[in-house]
């Protein structure tokens, strides 16, 4: 069974451009997460995507985008970016989003430096 | 208001020697769940322990048990019998509704376990 990887690990960026960061579900997972954490705080909540749709954003203005595909991988674009966006960028997928017990499953991270 | 309180930014622990970390939380849902995660200096979020609001008994896996006390709305970690390997950021987070999209960290707290 295939825990959950992000890529990449590390990025560099200037303000104004885009970046994409990218995820890979754990196996039998169809539900994907993205969190934001900054340093020294708790992770927040961007977004989450259930069989390709969004399902529930937290307080993240339009330029933070995402996708799903059909194997469940998901994709987080960020466009314009500034310097508060620095930040470490969390992944987490999980099976459904039935029941009370939702264990998240999270993946190493990408830690984005925008100059 | 914040959903997640933990008031300890750091913590120090003999090795050996247990631990108590501290989490308030805040919600009028009466469904909700209760995680704490671990997050070595590598950035992986790590799931330790989970507690369900209807749940009677109190949450153990191995050395970590939540100590949780619904009319306080508190659920503290506990570790026993502490070893190096347990220094890291210690994160709470709760899950509100049977179908809640995201989860709601606090801000850790930081234990160092000392030799």
């Amino acid at each position: 069974e295939t825990g959950v990887t992000q890529s990449p690990t590390h990025l560099i960026k200037t303000r104004g451009q885009q970046v994409t960061l990218r995820c890979s579900s754990q196996s039998g997972h169809n539900t994907v997460s993205w969190y934001q954490q900054a340093l020294g705080q708790g992770p927040q909540f961007i977004f989450q995507y259930y069989r390709e749709e969004e399902n529930g954003r937290g307080n993240f203005p339009p330029r933070f985008s995402g996708l799903q595909f059909p194997n469940y991988s998901s994709e987080l674009n960020v466009n314009a970016l500034e310097l508060d966006d620095s930040a470490l960028y969390l992944c987490a997928s999980s099976l459904d989003l039935a029941g009370q017990y939702n264990e998240q499953f999270f993946g190493p991270g990408t830690r984005l430096t925008v100059l | 208001a914040q959903k997640i309180t933990q008031t300890q930014p750091g913590m120090f622990v003999q090795e050996k020697e247990a631990v108590t970390l501290d989490c308030t939380y805040d919600t009028s849902d009466p469904s909700y769940g209760l995680f704490w995660y671990k997050q070595p200096s590598s950035g992986e979020m790590i799931f330790l322990i989970y507690q369900g609001s209807y749940d009677q008994q109190n949450a153990t896996e191995g050395r970590y048990s939540l100590n949780f006390q619904k009319a306080r709305k508190s659920a503290n970690l506990v570790i026993s019998a502490s070893q190096l390997g347990d220094s890291a950021m210690y994160f709470c987070a709760m899950r509100e509704g049977v179908t809640g999209n995201q989860f709601y960290f606090g801000t850790g707290t930081s234990l160092t376990v000392i030799p």
